[in-house]
């Protein structure tokens, strides 16, 4: 089945440490984006990549980087310059133009202990 | 800039009631694209619908229908006969033509409980 996979669904990190997020996708979708959800909030965009080897910063992209060596996966780094990194992280994906709407990934829940 | 409103925070209703789920935006550009998105509680956001700014028709999906007007920026949502796995967050999105991904502006969403 097509579709948007993250890895792993919960993320335990320790204050100081670097964490990557997975996200695969087998859609064929050129452009891929990572958000950022707290709790009683809407998403907000960390980063977008519209084609690989290339990616632009969103809203909230201080503390975060990311990479896209391939078009099927979009990895999130999640450094410990980022003061609260406490959230859910959400994937997506959408083929190339304004009006494709995104899809989704089951998202990856990170705590910080 | 673009901007997406959904005033309502949270709605709740008892089953079978119909409810409606406001959302208004603003953009500057003629051509815009506007979705809905269901968040159930496992998390992951499902795609419902997408309306062109061209199309003004209304749209009936089951229980599920949309009422877009251009005259007063809205793109409501209304499930008639709720039911308990309608419970779920709800966003209003919106995207302009001109644009790609950083310009997918998403609400901040209304969460509904449907109570049995």
């Amino acid at each position: 089945d097509g579709g948007i996979t993250q890895s792993p669904k919960y993320l335990f990190r320790k204050e100081g440490q670097n964490v990557t997020l997975s996200c695969e996708q087998n859609l064929n979708h050129d452009a891929m984006y990572w958000y950022r959800q707290d709790p009683g909030q809407g998403l907000r965009l960390i980063y977008y990549s519209q084609i690989v080897n290339d990616f632009q910063k969103g809203d909230i992209a201080e503390g975060y980087s990311v990479s896209r060596e391939k078009k099927e996966s979009f990895p999130l780094t999640v450094t410990s310059a980022q003061k609260n990194p406490t959230a859910f992280y959400l994937c997506a994906s959408s083929a190339q133009v304004a009006y494709n709407e995104q899809f989704f990934g089951p998202g990856t829940r990170l705590t910080v202990l | 800039a673009q901007k997406v409103t959904q005033a309502q925070t949270e709605i709740s209703v008892v089953e079978k009631e119909d409810v409606t789920l406001d959302c208004v935006y603003e953009t500057r550009d003629t051509t815009y694209y506007l979705f809905w998105y269901k968040q159930p509680p496992s998390g992951e956001l499902v795609f419902l619908i997408r309306r062109n700014s061209f199309d003004e028709q209304n749209e009936i999906s089951g229980r599920y229908s949309w009422n877009f007007q251009k005259s007063t920026s809205s793109f409501n949502f209304t499930i008639t006969a709720s039911q308990v796995v309608d419970s779920a967050v709800y966003f209003c999105a919106l995207s302009e033509a001109l644009s790609y991904g950083q310009n997918f502006v998403f609400g901040p969403g209304t969460r509904l409980s449907v109570l049995p």
